[in-house]
C-alpha cells in the first residue's frame, strides 16, 4: 500500500525559499499511471492545488504559483519535492503531497487517491 | 480553466437524516472518451482530505454506502442518506476533465 509522507522545516522566514519534500513508500514514484502533486490550505480555507509532476520530470504549475514554484523528483530516492521562493505570511498553510491518477498523455485525472498527512508551514520572521 | 461550485457551504443537519451537496461546473465534464471524470473527497476536522467517490458514482475501497453520487454534464450530488457523527467535515468536488484539475469551495457538514 502506497503511502506519502512530507518533510520538511515547519517555520520559514519571509523572502526565503520554503522546502519540502514527499518519500514515497510501498510503491514506485517511476509509475506509468500517476502524477504526483503538491496541494496547500490555508488555515480554514480550502484545497489549492499547486502542482503536479510526472516520474519522466513533466510538470504542471498552479499558474498563479508559477513564477515562485519548482517541483522535481529523484526516482532514486522515491521522492519529490516542492520549493517556493520569495515566501510571504499568505503562503502560510498545511502542505500536502498526494498521488493522483492521470498521466501527461491521459488528459483525464481521476484525483487523488492517496494522500500524505499534510506539514503545517509557518510563515514568520 | 473550469469553475466549480458548490452549494451550500454550511450544511447543518441532523443525525439519521439526509443530506446532499451540489456541484456544478463551468462547463460539461464529459470527457472524449464517453467518461465524466468528477469526484468528491472527505476532509474530516484535522485529517488530510480522502477521495470517497470517483467519475460520479464510485465509491472508493471501504466508503460506506450511505454515500452515493450522481449526475451528468455540469451537474452533481452527493447524498449521506443517513448522517452519522463521523461524517461531519467538509466536503469537495473536484473535476479531472479538463486540465487542470480544480476543487469546488467545499461544503461543511456538520451536526444541528
Amino acid at each position: 500500500q502506497v503511502q506519502l509522507q512530507e518533510s520538511g522545516p515547519g517555520l520559514v522566514r519571509p523572502s526565503q525559499t520554503l522546502s519540502l519534500t514527499c518519500t514515497v513508500s510501498g510503491g514506485s514514484i517511476s509509475s506509468d499511471n500517476h502524477y504526483w502533486s503538491w496541494i496547500r490550505q490555508h488555515p480554514g480555507k480550502g484545497l489549492e492545488s499547486i502542482g503536479y509532476i510526472y516520474y519522466s520530470g513533466s510538470t504542471y504549475y498552479n499558474p498563479s504559483l508559477k513564477s515562485r514554484v519548482t517541483i522535481s523528483v529523484d526516482t532514486s530516492k522515491n521522492q519529490f519535492s516542492l520549493k517556493l521562493t520569495s515566501v510571504t505570511a499568505a503562503d502560510t498553510a498545511v502542505y500536502y503531497c498526494a498521488r493522483d491518477y492521470s498521466t501527461p498523455k491521459t488528459g483525464w485525472s481521476y484525483g487523488m487517491d492517496v494522500w500524505g498527512q499534510g506539514t503545517t508551514v509557518i510563515v514568520s520572521s | 480553466d473550469v469553475v466549480m461550485t458548490q452549494s451550500p457551504l454550511s450544511l447543518p443537519v441532523t443525525l439519521g437524516q439526509p443530506a446532499s451537496i451540489s456541484c456544478r461546473s463551468s462547463q460539461s465534464l464529459v470527457y472524449s472518451d464517453g467518461s465524466t471524470y468528477l469526484h468528491w473527497f472527505q476532509q474530516r476536522p484535522g485529517q488530510s482530505p480522502r477521495r470517497l467517490i470517483y467519475k460520479v458514482s464510485n465509491r472508493d475501497s471501504g466508503v460506506p454506502d450511505r454515500f452515493s453520487g450522481s449526475g451528468s454534464g455540469t451537474d452533481f450530488t452527493l447524498k449521506i442518506s443517513r448522517v452519522e457523527a463521523e461524517d461531519v467535515g467538509v466536503y469537495y468536488c473536484m473535476q479531472g476533465t479538463h486540465w487542470p484539475p480544480a476543487f469546488g469551495q467545499g461544503t461543511k457538514v456538520e451536526i444541528k
